[in-house]
């Protein structure tokens, strides 16, 4: 069965980097996108950043473009997000999901994983 | 970016009720959305995709409606499950995907 798992998450200070990982399992890897929402604590969804199932396109949302990237890496079926100057805003929880379209990028998500906590404090 | 928003912000029903939930967009998204649920604790759940389609595994009771910039997602009769956080969620013009502020939909 499809299964996503995030981790990497924790308590990191304001303006310091963090990564957080998706590892992937139970699907044709390859072939799908991989998106990061976010979700403040009591708050709604916030689409964050999307790789490609090749990895050759990357989005980001406004509110951290610049100052987060994401990557693939196929051997590992994982997927990265690397955060850096992370700011108290940044604090929520992360979500990857599959994206729905095969060998193209659709923009529903219909796997979800459990999330990785990350909270931005000094 | 297309602004979705969702109403009312919180629905208060009994089980076996209909419930009906709306979400307007800033623009027309054509077909293009999606809903999802989200219990306390839990990820999001996929519900329906393109307006009207369920997606794998949704029970019946789960209907979607609407093109443009109006669409209702339908519970035909509550069950006791059903009460959840609701969000619909665009992908006509993205980047940005963007979602709906939610309903909750309490007992």
């Amino acid at each position: 069965q499809v299964q996503l798992v995030e981790s990497g998450g924790g308590v990191v200070q304001p303006g310091r980097s963090l990564r957080v990982s998706c590892a992937a399992s139970g699907f044709t890897f390859s072939s799908h996108g991989i998106h990061w929402v976010r979700q403040a604590p009591g708050k709604g969804l916030e689409w964050v950043a999307f790789i490609s199932y090749d990895g050759s396109l990357k989005y980001y949302a406004d509110s951290v473009k610049g100052r987060i990237t994401t990557s693939r890496d196929s051997a590992k079926n994982t997927v990265f997000l690397q955060m850096s100057s992370l700011r108290a805003e940044d604090s929520a929880l992360y979500y990857c999901a599959k994206d729905d379209g095969f060998d193209w990028s659709r923009g529903y998500l219909d796997y979800w994983g459990r999330g990785t906590l990350v909270s931005v404090s000094s | 970016e297309v602004v979705l928003t969702q109403s009312p912000a919180t629905l208060s029903l009994s089980p076996g009720e209909r419930a009906t939930l709306s979400c307007r967009a800033s623009q027309s998204v054509s077909s293009y959305l999606a809903w999802y649920q989200q219990k306390p604790g839990q990820a999001p759940r996929l519900l329906i995709f393109d307006a009207s389609n369920r997606a794998t595994g949704i029970p019946a009771r789960f209907s979607g409606s609407g093109s443009g910039t109006d669409f209702t997602l339908t519970i035909s009769s509550l069950e006791p499950e059903d009460f959840a956080v609701y969000y619909c969620q665009q992908r006509s013009n993205w980047p940005p995907l963007t979602f709906g502020g939610g309903t909750k939909v309490e007992i």
